[in-house]
């Protein structure tokens, strides 16, 4: 069936430098997606989304990459901080505006 | 704004017991409200979707009778664990949307961590 996944369940980087963190998805109709912050026994936190009209999308530190061609969404966090460091999740809207989550990706930010 | 709040945040109940976990939306409204539960170093699983007003649309594979849904207005939907066992113990999560705004974003409440005795 259709299914967003990514490719590392964990990535482990130097505070200060850049953190990409990837998924890949298969519904080629799929038009949204979001990239969630989630830490440790909290619930997800919006972080950025992208439509699938556009190609990059830029926020505070934060900017999410769409290539459509491949299916491949990415996540780039600019001076990863430690309070960057949590699970990070991406996912796809499906019909009705619910959304199928990926199996996310532990960042963990190395003082 | 687009705050969503739990309650409890963790609860402890004896098996068999009833359990009910409240989802508020504080500042806006949300005709659409969401239910996950996501056990430990897993990814969130929709459970079911909460409309206000109407019944509940459940996944396949979760049981209806035991995961009561109600969504009595637009900022608040329960879920109700009916006769809980062990195995329902997990972290519950809600997430709504602003529905006049921009329907396709949910925003997530800080969940509600479950432990059935």
């Amino acid at each position: 069936g259709e299914s967003v996944g990514l490719h590392l369940p964990t990535l482990s980087v130097q505070e200060g430098d850049n953190s990409i963190i990837n998924c890949a998805y298969s519904n080629s109709a799929s038009d949204y997606f979001i990239w969630y912050k989630q830490e440790s026994g909290k619930g997800p936190q919006f972080i950025i989304d992208i439509r699938s009209n556009m190609d990059k999308r830029q926020g505070q530190r934060v900017t999410v990459l769409l290539n459509k061609t491949v299916k491949h969404l990415s996540l780039q966090i600019a001076a990863t901080q430690p309070g960057d460091s949590a699970v990070y999740f991406c996912a796809e809207k499906n019909a009705g505006n619910m959304l199928t989550f990926g199996g996310g990706t532990r960042l963990m930010v190395k003082p | 704004g687009a705050v969503v709040s739990q309650h409890p945040s963790r609860v402890i109940c004896k098996s068999g017991t009833s359990v009910k976990i409240e989802c508020r939306s504080l500042d806006f409204q949300a005709t659409t409200m969401f239910w996950y539960r996501q056990f430990p170093k897993q990814s969130l699983m929709l459970m079911a979707t909460s409309n206000e007003g109407s019944k509940a649309t459940y996944e396949q594979g979760v049981e209806k009778d035991k995961f009561l849904i109600n969504h009595a207005s637009l900022t608040l939907s329960t879920l109700t664990v009916t006769s809980a066992h062990p195995e329902d113990s997990s972290f519950y999560i809600c997430s709504a949307t602003q529905t006049a705004v921009k329907p396709e974003t949910q925003y997530f409440g800080p969940g509600t961590r479950l432990l059935v005795l």
